[in-house]
């Protein structure tokens, strides 16, 4: 099973920042959060990881809580193309990945 | 495009036929995963590989899939005796190892079993 919870679905406006929040309560020390999202009828494309400092890359931020049991990904000006299902996975090295259902973004024109 | 690349991209087949999917992965990737996707659910692992070796399989990869990576570089994802239950999209990722093992997708393979 997952050890993610996600929203099942969140809209946005076009150009306002998307917030996704992930709930992973029982994270070990040794696991990282990794974000990938999977447009509809493409493969998931690789977002961000961080194991517990915040990360930010060209596509996304990532915030991680201080205690790392929770974890934000933001898209700082969302457009259409954004319009995806966003998955939370939480892994340790050698790990596989177990994805959940994940959160449906709609950005909204 | 140096991506992972799957072919074919579509797949009509009739029940009891086999099928057989190819994965390229990125050219230095090490690591080779194999992933069945159903509607409105999240990709779930099958198996990977470390170069030419199989090394997990889950409880999900029935005696009639078989998968083969036979040179460390391309890999097969073959199902036999196709039942309607197996239309699916199929996904395959490549990865490093050391490079905290991010996965990169292909666009998948997608299945469909009449």
């Amino acid at each position: 099973d997952a050890k993610t919870t996600q929203p099942p679905s969140m809209d946005c406006a076009e150009g306002r920042a998307a917030n996704l929040p992930c709930n992973h309560s029982t994270i070990s020390g040794n696991e990282y959060v990794y974000w990938y999202r999977q447009i509809h009828s493409q493969g998931p494309q690789y977002i961000i990881h961080g194991l517990k400092n915040n990360e930010t890359n060209e596509m996304a931020s990532l915030i991680i809580t201080e205690d790392r049991k929770s974890s934000t990904l933001i898209l700082p000006h969302a457009t259409l193309r954004d319009t995806a299902v966003y998955y939370c996975i939480v892994r340790s090295y050698g790990q596989n990945f177990v994805f959940g259902p994940g959160t449906r973004l709609s950005v909204l024109p | 495009d140096t991506g992972v690349s799957q072919d074919p991209r579509h797949k009509i087949t009739k029940r009891g036929q086999n099928v057989t999917f190819r994965c390229d992965p990125i050219s230095e990737h090490n690591r080779l995963y194999w992933y069945r996707q159903t509607l409105g659910q999240g990709p779930e692992f099958l198996t990977y590989f470390q170069n030419e070796a199989q090394l997990e399989k889950s409880r999900l990869l029935s005696d009639r899939f078989s998968a083969e990576r036979p040179k460390g570089s391309f890999s097969t994802l073959e199902i036999q005796r196709t039942e309607q239950g197996d239309s699916a999209m199929y996904l395959c990722a490549s990865s490093l190892v050391g490079d905290q093992e991010t996965q990169y997708f292909g666009p998948g393979t997608r299945l469909l079993v009449l």
